[in-house]
């Protein structure tokens, strides 16, 4: 099966918060990460967490880890639309490589 | 902040041809850089990870006969698809890891480059 997972869709109301959802399987990830990808263009880096953490707050983001249930999310407070973009969540394989391997991507559509 | 850039940005070429793309650290060395390839509306796939003065590492299913990948310094790694044929067709991401880094924010990407292959 796939190592890291995302619903694909989701849709809100300008100014409502957000919550995008992933999991993944390495529990021996390091960094798990957030990034924003725009129509036609690369990854922007949101934001990340170490794997010893359970929160992470960077102004209207917020990231939850529960590691035991391998559980991530993103939270965006006061939602806008220009938030409309798919969002990727990944995770850094626990070994030397470096590597990241990107969840599926959720789409988010902000209703004005 | 940490600027990588890739070009070109958008290439059309022949079936048949083989086209290079390149991707360059700007502002810092980058001694593993990643390949990455994302069909319309999917995810990324890794592709291969870049070692500089090494060979690089393919992930299984990837032809390295077929992209071929160069990372002859610390700042440039490029990646030739080679005979492409309309199924390359796709846009490809590269990201490099800055020499050093340990913290998570040490992995910058590239804007991509389209490639239509005709």
């Amino acid at each position: 099966g796939e190592d890291v997972e995302q619903s694909l869709f989701l849709s809100v109301r300008e100014g409502d918060s957000s919550v995008i959802n992933c999991t993944y399987t390495d529990s021996s990830s390091t960094y798990l990460y957030w990034y924003k990808q725009e129509p036609g263009a690369g990854l922007q880096l949101l934001t990340y967490i170490f794997s010893n953490m359970d929160m992470k707050q960077d102004q209207r983001l917020t990231v939850l880890l529960n590691k035991k249930d391998k559980h991530l999310s993103l939270r965006i407070a006061d939602t806008q639309t220009g938030d409309s973009a798919i969002y990727f969540c990944a995770e850094s394989k626990g070994d030397s490589s470096y590597k990241l391997i990107f969840g599926s991507g959720t789409r988010l559509l902000v209703r004005p | 902040g940490a600027v990588v850039s890739q070009h070109p940005s958008r290439v059309i070429c022949k079936s048949g041809t083989s086209v290079k793309i390149e991707c360059r650290s700007l502002d810092f060395q980058a001694t593993t850089m990643f390949w990455y390839r994302q069909f319309p509306k999917q995810s990324l796939m890794l592709m291969a990870t870049s070692n500089e003065g090494s060979k690089a590492t393919y992930e299984q299913g990837v032809e390295k006969d077929k992209f071929l990948i160069n990372h002859a310094s610390l700042t440039l790694s490029t990646l030739t698809v080679t005979s492409a044929h309309p199924e390359d067709s796709s846009f490809y991401i590269c990201s490099a890891r800055e020499s050093g880094g340990s913290s998570g924010n040490t992995i910058y990407f590239g804007e991509g480059s389209w490639l239509t292959v005709v």
